[in-house]
């Protein structure tokens, strides 16, 4: 049973489209992420949700937009996009807050064109 | 200055060898420490959790924090080709601070 899974895996699209990724959790986490890894491999914080609640909303384009539509359920949907968005988009989820170990699912690879 | 420091490496060190990966950290509130592996193409998976100072072991890996020095260690003994990937090591404080580093790649030669 995956813990943490994301739709879609790989998502190829062009410039000024506007897309979403899906993610869900069945572990019964309070809060979950969003992290962008670029092609270093640096993993920066997005978004975090506890309850549903943004509580971590870092210097992100306001056309990045979370949505919480239930704590097991984090979507992220981009307008706009840009070939500066390319990037492994993964979702986490912790038992408690951001301090508490995560547990990250598969990745969604966004290459823009 | 990055809140988390980390040697991006590449690191290559041959099969059995002992491997010893670090990090730095620049603020003394963080209390959480932890160390993720990230195999390639995959999501970060929890290696080792940690509060406060000291040490924590886990079958062949042992985590190591000096928050005197602020500094962050991960040993890894009788390293085997599957400990190829990438190390991401990760500080948090109680607030919503939270922070990884760059990551370092490893390379365990058969």
């Amino acid at each position: 049973d995956t813990a943490v899974s994301q739709t879609p895996k790989y998502l190829v699209t062009q410039m000024g489209n506007d897309k979403s990724i899906k993610c869900e959790q069945n572990l019964g986490h309070d809060t979950m992420y969003w992290y962008k890894q670029d092609s270093k491999k640096f993993l920066k914080i997005m978004f975090s949700y506890n309850n549903k609640e943004l509580i971590i909303n870092e210097t992100v384009p306001n056309r990045f937009s979370p949505k919480s539509p239930d704590k097991a359920h984090l979507n992220l949907h981009i307008n706009s996009l840009e070939l500066g968005d390319s990037a492994v988009y993964f979702c986490a989820s912790s038992p408690r807050g951001p301090g508490y170990e995560q547990y990250f699912g598969p990745g969604t690879r966004l290459t823009v064109t | 200055q990055k809140e988390v420091e980390q040697d991006p490496g590449p690191l290559s060190v041959p099969e059995g060898a002992i491997v010893s990966l670090n990090c730095t950290y620049s603020n003394s509130a963080f209390q959480y420490f932890m160390w993720y592996r990230q195999y390639s193409r995959k999501g970060p998976e929890l290696l080792m959790y940690t509060y406060s100072s000291g040490n924590k072991e886990d079958g062949r890996f042992t985590a190591q924090v000096d928050k005197s020095s602020k500094y962050i260690s991960l040993f890894i003994r009788d390293s085997q080709p599957s400990d190829s990937a990438t190390y991401l090591c990760a500080s948090a404080n109680t607030g919503n601070q939270f922070y990884f580093g760059t990551g370092t790649s490893l390379t365990v030669i058969p």
